[in-house]
């Protein structure tokens, strides 16, 4: 049973790029969530999904969004990139009407320059 | 949005003295969750509080959630060296969005 599956493990891009990021959830998880962490810092909550639409938001820009695909996978989207969007994105999957443990991916490391 | 403050930011203890890390929310709680994160990992799992005053135990570690729901701690008896790591705490509040506290850095020394 595979966990949570992140890609890629590393990326580098410069400031004005564009970035995906993509997730797949663990085994019978239908809830993804996706979170950045600075280096030094907690996790920082960025939205939530579920059915497809997205649930729940952080203190995030537009320039961050998401996407869940029927299969529950999901992608985060980072426009306009600025050199303090480098951080480890996180990736955490649950199910929804459970409410215990987010099971977390290993994460996308992201360095733009 | 909640705000949950944990301290200490470090401690540093000797392998086999106790550690104590401590949650305070400005707000009444639902439930809470305990996580750690290994240097260079994910965060990992330890467990949710949903009662008033609940203690739970997972050997050497005891979790404790405040009668008020506003506070939580995490105590580790005998601290060894894999204990090392970042532990937050993480209310889980509303759709059942999980947010993560400020964290405390722990380093054990051999």
């Amino acid at each position: 049973d595979a966990g949570v599956t992140q890609s890629p493990t590393h990326l580098i891009k410069t400031r004005g790029q564009q970035v995906t990021l993509r997730c797949s959830p663990k085994s019978g998880h239908d809830t993804v969530s996706w979170y950045q962490q600075a280096l030094g810092q907690g996790p920082q909550f960025i939205f939530q999904y579920y059915e497809e639409e997205e649930r729940q938001r952080g203190n995030f820009p537009d320039r961050f969004s998401g996407h869940q695909f029927p299969n529950y996978s999901s992608e985060l989207n980072v426009n306009a990139l600025l050199l303090g969007d480098s951080a480890l994105y996180l990736c955490a999957s649950r199910t929804l009407g459970n409410t215990g443990e987010l099971f977390f991916g290993e994460g996308s490391r992201l360095t733009v320059l | 949005g909640q705000q949950v403050m944990q301290i200490p930011q470090y401690q540093h203890v000797q392998e086999g003295e106790d550690f104590t890390t401590y949650c305070n929310s400005s707000t009444t709680l639902s439930n809470i969750q305990w996580y750690k994160q290994r240097p260079g990992g994910h965060p990992v799992f330890l467990i949710q509080l949903v009662k008033s005053g609940e203690v739970k135990k997972q050997k050497r570690l005891t979790f404790q959630f405040g009668e008020a729901k506003k506070n939580s701690s995490l105590h580790i008896t005998a601290t060894q060296t894999t204990d090392v790591g970042t532990y937050f705490c993480a209310p889980s509040g509303g759709y059942q969005k999980v947010t993560f506290g400020t964290g405390t850095k722990l380093q054990v020394i051999p």
